[in-house]
């Protein structure tokens, strides 16, 4: 089983809401991560979580707010969104991660994402 | 500075017809390329990958190919078929630069022409 759940699959809120969006994995991975997509281009990291400890922040603005509440559970919290926030929010877990992880446990399953708006 | 390059932004192929997707990458501390499919409005889903140690990768349809001291990389798909068609990334990660950060190309639209 390599599935990754994403709730909700679309999201449409003004920017002075407070909204999460949750993620979802049983695969016993201890590595999961946040990613912003935007049409026709490639995902961009926003944080990872090692362990359930937040490992890496790309210097994401404070208006996305990550939490790991356990080893299979990751949100994110978004409040004050701005309308070019507006992209698919895609979760993805895996094996293991950080320096020295053995090879093989780089491979991200990804979730179907959350398509999100901003208005 | 773009480390994982994917030149070709779209392939066109027949059905049954072999699909090359090409990727070039610069950091030589890359040890791991994956290559993942993307449809619209979904997830990527994992393909295929391969070790630096190795350097060919085969998996049903699809074949990875790893040339180190060029710096590249190709996807073969064959046959191809029109469920092929999306647009397929190439992604690099290292033990020593991060094993958690991938680090992806621009993408190829693949279309498979029935």
């Amino acid at each position: 089983d390599t599935e990754v759940t994403q709730t909700p699959k679309h999201l449409v809120m003004g920017m002075t809401n407070k909204k999460s969006l949750k993620c979802e994995q049983h695969m016993g991975h201890r590595a999961m991560y946040w990613y912003k997509q935007k049409a026709k281009k490639p995902p961009e990291l926003m944080f990872v979580y090692s362990y359930e400890k937040l490992s890496i922040n790309e210097s994401v603005p404070s208006r996305f707010s990550p939490e790991c509440p356990n080893s299979s559970l990751l949100n994110l919290h978004l409040h004050a969104l701005q309308p070019e926030d507006s992209a698919l929010y895609l979760c993805a877990s895996s094996q293991s991660g950080g320096r020295g992880a053995p090879t093989g446990s780089y491979e991200q399953y990804f979730g179907p994402g959350t398509r999100l708006t901003v208005t | 500075d773009q480390q994982v390059k994917q030149n070709s932004p779209s392939l066109s192929v027949q059905e049954g017809r072999i699909s090359i997707l090409n990727c070039d990458y610069t950091n030589s501390m890359f040890d791991y390329f994956l290559w993942y499919k993307k449809y619209p409005a979904e997830g990527p889903t994992f393909l295929i990958s391969i070790s630096s140690i190795k350097d060919k990768n085969e998996d049903g349809r699809f074949t990875v190919f790893l040339n180190k001291s060029a710096k590249h990389l190709s996807l073969h798909i064959v046959p191809s078929q029109p469920g092929d068609s999306a647009v397929y990334f190439c992604a690099a990660s290292g033990r020593e630069t991060s094993g958690s950060r991938l680090t992806f190309g621009e993408g190829t639209q693949l279309t498979v022409n029935p």
